[in-house]
């Protein structure tokens, strides 16, 4: 069995400042791990993943992720949030070996001006 | 880069009628999965296919919900009669056999609502 929490529902922050967006998963088998982005009344696209190689993990938009197994976490962080950072996070765990993909609520990051 | 493309992007139906969802996955991609995301939920699984068949439809309703990819490319997602609770964003993703190497791309979505 596989499960994603993603610790908070909504988070803010000032423009310029750093961006923390927390995820705790547990997996009977070794994951891998997705942060995805969706912006309103648009699909999801993909940030980052990780796949068992770096356990820190570099993506777009200036996004970086970073697996701790011993902590079981995956957060999510960049140094500096933009306006266009504003959207809807997931955290997502994979299964691989049944390939079963398990997504987290979502935390909603309001960026203030 | 290469795309999931999904339509309509929009639907608007009346309760009890019919409603049908396409998806285009990436060429090559032999995973395909169709998920169903409530407005301010995350997106749960409906079904997943491995080519032309079925590997996962244990949250289908079948009684109303049908899914079809019967080349093993596109894909259909059906629902008759719809209910007011459909009301939702139905997202398709696809992937490598291995999703290690390509992760899920998703479509843009099509977002139904039930009247």
């Amino acid at each position: 069995a596989q499960s994603v929490t993603q610790l908070d529902s909504h988070v803010s922050v000032s423009e310029g400042t750093p961006v923390l967006l927390r995820c705790n998963y547990s997996s009977s088998y070794s994951p891998s791990l997705f942060w995805y982005v969706q912006h309103p009344n648009k699909g999801l696209q993909l940030l980052l993943k990780y796949t068992s190689a770096a356990t820190l993990v570099k993506g777009i938009n200036g996004f970086e992720a970073e697996f701790k197994k011993s902590e079981t976490s995956f957060h999510l962080t960049k140094p500096s949030a933009h306006m266009s950072d504003a959207a809807e996070y997931f955290c997502v765990v994979s299964d691989l070996g049944y390939q079963k993909v398990t997504f987290g609520i979502g935390t909603k990051l309001q960026v203030i001006p | 880069e290469a795309e999931v493309a999904q339509s309509p992007r929009y639907k608007i139906t009346e309760k009890s009628q019919a409603v049908a969802f396409w998806c285009d996955p990436i060429s090559g991609h032999a995973t395909l999965y169709w998920y169903r995301q409530i407005l301010g939920q995350g997106p749960e699984l409906l079904v997943q296919f491995q080519d032309e068949s079925v590997v996962d439809d244990s949250q289908l309703p079948k009684d109303r919900f049908s899914a079809e990819r019967l080349k093993g490319v596109d894909s259909t997602l059906k629902i008759q009669p719809a209910e007011l609770g459909d009301s939702a964003m139905y997202l398709c993703a696809s992937s490598l056999a291995n999703p290690k190497m390509s992760g899920y791309t998703f479509g843009s979505g099509t977002r139904l609502t039930v009247v």
